[in-house]
């Protein structure tokens, strides 16, 4: 079946520095994969996505590029701030007859001033 | 595009009570989508809609839970004679079948504190 692996947290940063958040996924056919990110006490926002090998998807600063022969969707950014303090889930999406969204454990980002 | 709206946003009930939830989609989104959270945990599925008729269900969707979706619009979640172990965040999302890549938008979801 569907997994998803993520880094596991809690990751803390300072300011301004890099971030980097491993996924590696376990998926039959060609999955899309998502980077969702929750703030405390609200739901899942969708932050990027991407559909096919190769493809990398880009929101707010943050990118990720779909790697098919690592299996792998790394979340980066290149430098936090403290508004990007929040818990950050790997999805992935293999369509046909299996509708759902997994996810993995999610990884919390603290980032300090 | 008003999103996906979710009600309550916090119910606080005793053991053995009853409890539903309503989702409200967005407007031209026909599959919609419930998910559980657990704290330290992502979401997993408990089911889906596609228009009004339930194609999935997990099997984490015990006999004490129902879900409808009348008409094709709003969801009800329902959860009879709630347990504690039921205490979680109760996520409903929907996407567009136009939308090959599956994305899922969530509402704000609900969390359920069974005393």
């Amino acid at each position: 079946g569907n997994s998803v692996t993520q880094m596991e947290g809690p990751v803390t940063l300072s300011e301004e520095a890099f971030l980097t958040i491993n996924c590696t996924y376990t998926a039959t056919g060609y999955p899309s994969l998502f980077w969702y990110v929750q703030y405390p006490g609200e739901g899942l926002q969708l932050l990027l996505k991407a559909t096919k090998a190769d493809d990398k998807g880009s929101n707010k600063g943050f990118e990720a590029t779909y790697r098919k022969e690592t299996t792998s969707f790394h979340l980066e950014k290149g430098s936090v701030q403290v508004s990007d303090s929040a818990v950050y889930f790997c999805a992935l999406y293999s369509g046909g007859s299996n509708y759902k969204l997994t996810f993995g454990k999610g990884t919390l980002l603290t980032v300090n001033p | 595009d008003t999103g996906v709206s979710q009600d309550p946003r916090h119910k606080i009930t005793k053991r053995g009570q009853n409890v539903t939830f309503r989702c409200d989609p967005i407007s031209e989104h026909n599959r919609l989508y419930w998910y559980r959270q657990t704290l330290g945990q992502g979401p997993e599925f408990l089911t889906y809609f596609q228009n009004e008729a339930q194609l999935e269900k997990s099997r984490l969707l015990s006999d004490r839970f129902s879900a409808e979706r009348p008409k094709g619009s709003f969801s009800t979640l329902e959860i009879q004679r709630t347990e504690q172990g039921d205490s979680a965040m109760y996520l409903c999302a929907s996407s567009s079948t136009s939308g090959r890549e599956g994305t899922q938008y969530f509402g704000p979801g609900t969390r359920l504190t069974v005393l």
